[in-house]
């Protein structure tokens, strides 16, 4: 079945350090790939998403790459800032609407 | 107020109380989400509606019924609950089911329910 496996956590990083977070992915078909963002106190909320292989989606510093060949989807930063600490979900979407999570990974990055 | 609102943010019961979850999207979506987060563990799925018609139950026990008077508007009513049972309920939505375009599936979270079930 489809599934996501991200790296566990926490991470810990100090500011202006950089920022990988591992995503390996099981699907079947041609899934849309996801990173949502929860910051403490509040629901998830969508980071960057990648759609077909070797897309790379970006938002607010973060990248991810959408590898077919390697079945990744690794979340990068090259600087991360102490209100980047939040708890990050790799996710994919295959065919109908059932969007699969990772277990999500834990930042703290300290002053 | 914009966005999707989950009330009430905490909540307490005992096993034997009956009370209810609320969720409310001003956002125009079509499709309405009930998820389960855990400590340490995926995100699950409990319940899809599709303009007001549930599409999906993931094999919730029948303690959790859900209800969706409206496209707008989610219930979780909850009975005879198990401690087990506590944790974050997030309700989403997202334009539409499926992705008939770019974006359509990109799910809007509220902030959840913190339920603990003594």
């Amino acid at each position: 079945g489809n599934s996501v496996t991200q790296m566990e956590g926490p991470v810990t990083l100090s500011e202006e350090a950089f920022l990988t977070i591992n995503c390996t992915y099981t699907a079947t078909g041609y899934p849309s790939l996801f990173w949502y963002v929860q910051y403490p106190g509040e629901g998830l909320q969508l980071l960057l998403k990648a759609t077909k292989a070797d897309d790379k989606g970006s938002n607010k510093g973060f990248e991810a790459t959408y590898r077919k060949e390697t079945t990744s989807f690794h979340l990068e930063k090259g600087s991360v800032q102490v209100s980047d600490s939040a708890v990050y979900f790799c996710a994919l979407l295959t065919g109908g609407f059932k969007t699969i999570f990772g277990a999500g990974t834990r930042l703290f990055v300290k002053a | 107020e914009t966005g999707v609102t989950q009330t009430p943010r905490h909540l307490v019961m005992g096993m034997t109380n009956k009370k209810s979850l609320k969720c409310e999207q001003h956002l125009g979506h079509n499709a309405m989400y009930w998820y389960k987060q855990s400590a340490k563990k995926p995100l699950e799925l409990m319940f899809v509606y599709s303009l007001e018609e549930r599409v999906e139950n993931n094999s919730v026990p029948s303690r959790f019924s859900p209800e969706c008077p409206n496209s707008s508007h989610l219930f979780l009513h909850l009975h005879t609950l198990q401690p087990e049972d506590s944790a974050l309920y997030l309700c989403a939505s997202s334009q539409e089911l499926g992705g008939a375009f770019p974006g359509a599936n990109v799910l809007t979270f509220g902030a959840g329910s913190r339920l603990t079930v003594l």
